[in-house]
């Protein structure tokens, strides 16, 4: 069975960082592309970054460009999202989402159950 | 990058049908969308990959009332014998070759 779990949410100033987990089992993570989806409260779906398979190529959002980084850890199953700089708007529900292949031409057919990160003096 | 389209919300009958739509910017009228379901307070679930030319593939262990469809830019899902649990927000998602993006979502009501 997929399983997806996400942590390192929490409350930051803004201005400030934070580091999202992603530990995923029940297929063979190496195999799949991996991305992080953002919700803010009572609003739709945004797409943040993802990565391929191998690692070797990611993708970010204007929005995030330059301040936040993905990456992930093939030996340890687990995806990452560094969050610097933190804005309000950042504030938000982080989904990791897994793609049906390993590479980035493809659907989201996972979705963790994700981690709340409030941006807030 | 391409543009999705939903309407912001839709309703229908206990045990009627409906169906949601999803267009795509013109310039991408042929490109693949996948359709998520999210039920209050949940997690988004994967529903189906659909295509320009109408195929879809469903996502594991989703009953048979789901069905997707396509003509030009529009990506259709529909959904046959609603049921209470079938409220929920649908969102549609695609793809280029550097970005990812969805639709602003569909609130269903079944009344």
């Amino acid at each position: 069975e997929v399983q997806m779990m996400e942590s390192g949410g929490g409350l930051v100033q803004p201005g400030g960082s934070l580091r999202l987990s992603c530990a995923a089992s029940g297929f063979t993570f190496t195999s799949y592309a991996m991305s992080w989806v953002r919700q803010a409260p009572g609003k739709g779906l945004e797409w943040v970054s993802g990565i391929v398979g191998s690692g070797d190529n990611t993708y970010s959002a204007d929005s995030v460009k330059g301040r936040f980084t993905i990456s992930r850890d093939n030996s340890k199953n687990t995806l990452y999202l560094q969050m610097n700089r933190l804005r309000a708007e950042d504030t938000a529900v982080y989904y990791c989402a897994k793609f049906e292949g390993s590479v980035w031409d493809g659907a989201i057919d996972y979705w963790g159950q994700g981690t709340l990160v409030t941006v807030s003096s | 990058q391409p543009v999705l389209t939903q309407s912001s919300s839709a309703s229908a009958s206990l045990g009627s049908s409906v169906k949601l739509t999803c267009t795509l910017s013109s310039r991408h009228s042929s490109y693949i969308i996948a359709w998520h379901q999210q039920q209050p307070g949940k997690a988004p679930r994967y529903l189906m990959k659909l295509e320009g030319s109408g195929s879809y593939n469903m996502g594991s262990g989703l009953p048979d009332r789901f069905s997707g469809s396509s003509s030009g830019a529009d990506r259709y899902l529909t959904i046959s014998n609603l049921q209470s649990e079938d409220e929920a927000d649908y969102y549609c998602e695609t793809w280029d070759s550097h970005t990812r993006v969805f639709g602003g979502g569909t609130k269903l009501t079944v009344l």
